[in-house]
């Protein structure tokens, strides 16, 4: 399975955009990339997921350019809700695998 | 009501005791899953099922047994050979013909003393 890498952590005000960037180089034909959302104590969250271009739903946007070796997860507009850990994982479209990295903690201030 | 239920929210447990983690869903999803988190850490795949009477290693199975007796229900097992058991642990389950969208349940923090 393709390992991802993603930041730390951001930080970021109300209303703005907030986009978030993965790595994940070696990442096979059938894999499709997804992201959770996840606040403490609770489980993650299903975002969006995507396999190539742009994907968009109503909390939020996915970039993945043509080579698919990254993706860009765009949170438009965001509140201090927002506040959580966000995970980008790639799925095995064979096993349904997901490999879960650190996460990017984002922390949304007033 | 369809999700996933995890029970309890709490247990505390004596080391060197076994204890065993209920994981139900009504979401007739094929594919169940079970996760360890520690604090400020990701989440880590301990095992997984997509079958009935079937499962598989994940990445940090040692220390732990799984059953897959019924589709509804996964429950894991944390023996007294894991050495670290104290944790958060998540169960979520799958619909295989679907996206990636896995359901997670509320999750157990188990405390082991």
């Amino acid at each position: 399975l393709a390992k991802t890498t993603q930041p730390i952590s951001m930080d970021s005000y109300e209303g703005q955009e907030v986009n978030i960037t993965c790595s994940h180089n070696n990442i096979a034909t059938n894999d499709y990339i997804t992201w959770y959302q996840q606040f403490p104590s609770q489980g993650p969250r299903f975002i969006i997921q995507g396999y190539k271009t742009k994907v968009t739903n109503e909390v939020a946007s996915l970039f993945i350019p043509a080579d698919r070796k990254s993706s860009t997860l765009s949170l438009p507009r965001v509140s201090l809700s927002d506040t959580a850990v966000y995970y980008c994982l790639v799925g095995s479209s064979n096993t349904g695998k997901l490999i879960f990295g650190q996460g990017t903690t984002l922390q949304v201030k007033p | 009501d369809g999700g996933i239920t995890q029970s309890p929210k709490y247990l505390f447990r004596k080391e060197g005791q076994n204890v065993t983690l209920s994981c139900e869903q009504n979401l007739n999803h094929d594919a169940m899953y079970w996760y360890r988190q520690d604090p400020g850490q990701g989440l880590r795949l301990i095992y997984y099922s997509q079958i009935v009477n079937d499962f598989q290693k994940g990445d940090i199975a040692e220390g732990y047994s799984v059953s897959r007796e019924k589709k509804e229900s996964f429950p894991l097992t944390v023996t007294s050979a894991q050495k670290n058991p104290t944790a958060f642990y998540l169960c979520a389950s799958r619909a295989l013909t679907s996206s990636y969208e896995q359901y997670f349940g509320p999750g157990t923090r188990l405390t082991v003393t």
